[in-house]
């Protein structure tokens, strides 16, 4: 089963706008911790936002924001006035929890995103 | 820049060679992880290392090993390539072993093509 899931193939946004990117999860484990990573077209992995599954508050981070629903295990990326340098893959990622077993530390991805920013 | 290092930055080889990747984690890092990303099968978790142990396993083939040493920098060796194996090989790096909210840092990979 699908872990991650992002619907999203591409998104157009203009500059200065505000865009939402959204990802749905599915996991048993009640401890885990959902991560955005953008991919320029220069190929690196770029950190950005994290929201853990205890966290009471959205996560934050400059023009970043993570709307997370735990009821309905969705953890959206809010990425408000939206820049040229934006313009990049977005992937969504969960880290489990649960010690033991062989999946310590994996995190799993999404399909991506790619996010346009139009001028 | 995220603090962790790869290198090389590219790798073009031939089908049946050998290779090696290395990385270097950042400073402070205990856990390193492999992960592969291709066009079919997106990004893929293969190993963590954490302080010289081998501590989770993903789709990772018999074709490839991956070591960590004393100074936690961390080789992955692929063998007998075949052209599917061309990727972006990633590693990254946290603090940790298994904490959900340990954050992971990407190094900026190496592409590895195989003619």
């Amino acid at each position: 089963a699908q872990k991650i899931t992002q619907t999203q193939p591409g998104m157009f946004v203009q500059e200065k706008e505000a865009v939402t990117l959204d990802c749905t999860y599915d996991t048993s484990d009640p401890s885990y911790g959902l991560f955005w990573y953008k991919q320029p077209s220069s190929g690196e992995m770029i950190f950005l936002i994290y929201q853990g599954s205890y966290d009471q508050q959205n996560a934050t981070e400059g023009r970043y924001s993570l709307n997370f629903q735990k009821a309905r295990k969705s953890a959206n990326l809010v990425i408000s006035a939206s820049q040229l340098g934006d313009s990049a893959m977005y992937f969504c990622a969960m880290r489990e929890g649960s010690a033991g077993g062989t999946s310590y530390g994996k995190l799993t991805f999404g399909q991506g995103t790619i996010l346009t920013v139009h001028p | 820049d995220s603090g962790v290092t790869q290198t090389p930055k590219h790798l073009i080889t031939a089908t049946g060679q050998r290779v090696t990747l290395r990385c270097s984690p950042r400073s402070g890092d205990l856990s390193v992880y492999w992960y592969q990303q291709s066009l079919d099968q997106g990004l893929q978790f293969l190993i963590q290392y954490y302080n010289g142990e081998e501590r989770a396993k993903g789709n990772i083939l018999e074709r490839f090993s991956a070591q960590q040493f004393p100074d936690l920098h961390s080789e992955l060796n692929l063998s007998s390539l075949e052209l599917g194996d061309s990727a972006l090989y990633f590693c990254a790096s946290s603090k940790r072993l298994a904490i959900s909210t340990d954050t992971q840092y990407f190094g900026p990979g190496t592409r590895l093509t195989v003619l």
